[in-house]
C-alpha cells in the first residue's frame, strides 16, 4: 500500500513564525503536491513538484515554498506565517500523468495566533 | 483551463435512500476522472476512477458511477447509503498530459438514520 505521512496532524504557530510542513512518501512516487483544503473551496493546489529539485507553482503560491531534496520527502515552507494561512493542508503523491491517481496523507490542520 | 463543477454543496438523505452526488467538468479533450471521499478528520480516499471504456465504473463501498461525455458529467450514485457513508465527496479531473488534478469544491453528504 502506498503510504503518504505528514509530520503533523495539529500545529499551532504564532503570527510570523517560519513554519516546516512535511511529507514523505514510500513508493517512489515521482510526483508530489501541495493543497490547503477550506471550506467551500475544495482543495486548491499551492505547489507541485516532479522531480528533486524541481518545482512548479499551483493556483495560490503567494505566501509558500517548497523543498524536495531527496525523492521521498516534500516540504512546505511558510516564511511568516499570517492568520490567513491557518487551514487544513494536504499532501499527496502519485505517479507520473496518465490515469494515475494521487495519495493523500492524513492532513495537517494549521492554526497560526 | 479546467474547471470542475459539483452543484450541490450539501446532501442530507435518510439511510437506505437512495443518493446521486452531481459532478460537471469542462474540457473537449481526453479526461481522467476521480472520486474521492474524506472521512472527518482524514486525508482523501480514492473511491473511483474512469480511465476510459465502459462508462459506468464501480468504486469501493457499494459506489458507482457514470461517465457522459456528451453532458461532461461524472456524477456519482449509490442505491442505498449507511450512516457510514456520512463525509465530503470530491469529484476531480486530469487532463490526459498534466500531471495535476482539478478538484470541485466538495459535497458533504450526510445520511441521516
Amino acid at each position: 500500500d502506498v503510504k503518504v505521512t505528514q509530520s503533523s496532524r495539529y500545529l499551532v504557530k504564532r503570527t510570523g513564525e517560519k513554519v516546516f510542513l512535511e511529507c514523505v512518501q514510500d513508493m517512489d512516487h515521482e510526483n508530489m503536491f501541495w493543497y490547503r483544503q477550506d471550506p467551500g473551496l475544495g482543495l486548491r493546489l499551492i505547489y507541485f513538484s516532479y522531480d528533486v529539485k524541481m518545482k512548479e507553482k499551483g493556483d495560490i503560491p503567494e505566501g509558500y515554498s517548497v523543498s524536495r531534496e531527496k525523492k521521498e520527502r516534500f516540504s512546505l515552507i511558510l516564511e511568516s506565517a499570517s492568520t490567513n494561512q491557518t487551514s487544513m493542508y494536504l499532501c499527496a503523491s502519485s505517479l507520473p500523468s496518465g490515469p494515475n491517481e494521487q495519495f493523500f496523507g492524513p492532513g495537517t490542520r494549521l492554526t497560526v495566533l | 483551463a479546467q474547471s470542475v463543477t459539483q452543484l450541490d454543496s450539501q446532501v442530507p438523505v435518510f439511510e437506505e435512500a437512495p443518493v446521486e452526488l452531481r459532478c460537471n467538468y469542462s474540457s473537449s479533450v481526453s479526461v481522467y476522472l476521480f472520486w474521492y471521499v474524506q472521512y472527518p478528520n482524514q486525508g482523501l480516499q480514492l473511491l473511483l476512477k474512469y480511465l476510459s471504456g465502459s462508462t459506468l465504473v464501480k468504486g469501493i463501498n457499494g459506489f458507482e458511477a457514470e461517465f457522459n461525455k456528451s453532458q461532461t458529467s461524472f456524477h456519482l450514485r449509490k442505491p442505498s447509503v449507511h450512516i457510514s457513508d456520512t463525509a465530503e465527496y470530491f469529484c476531480a479531473v486530469r487532463r490526459g498530459s498534466a500531471r495535476q488534478l482539478t478538484f470541485g469544491s466538495g459535497t458533504q453528504l450526510t445520511v441521516l438514520p
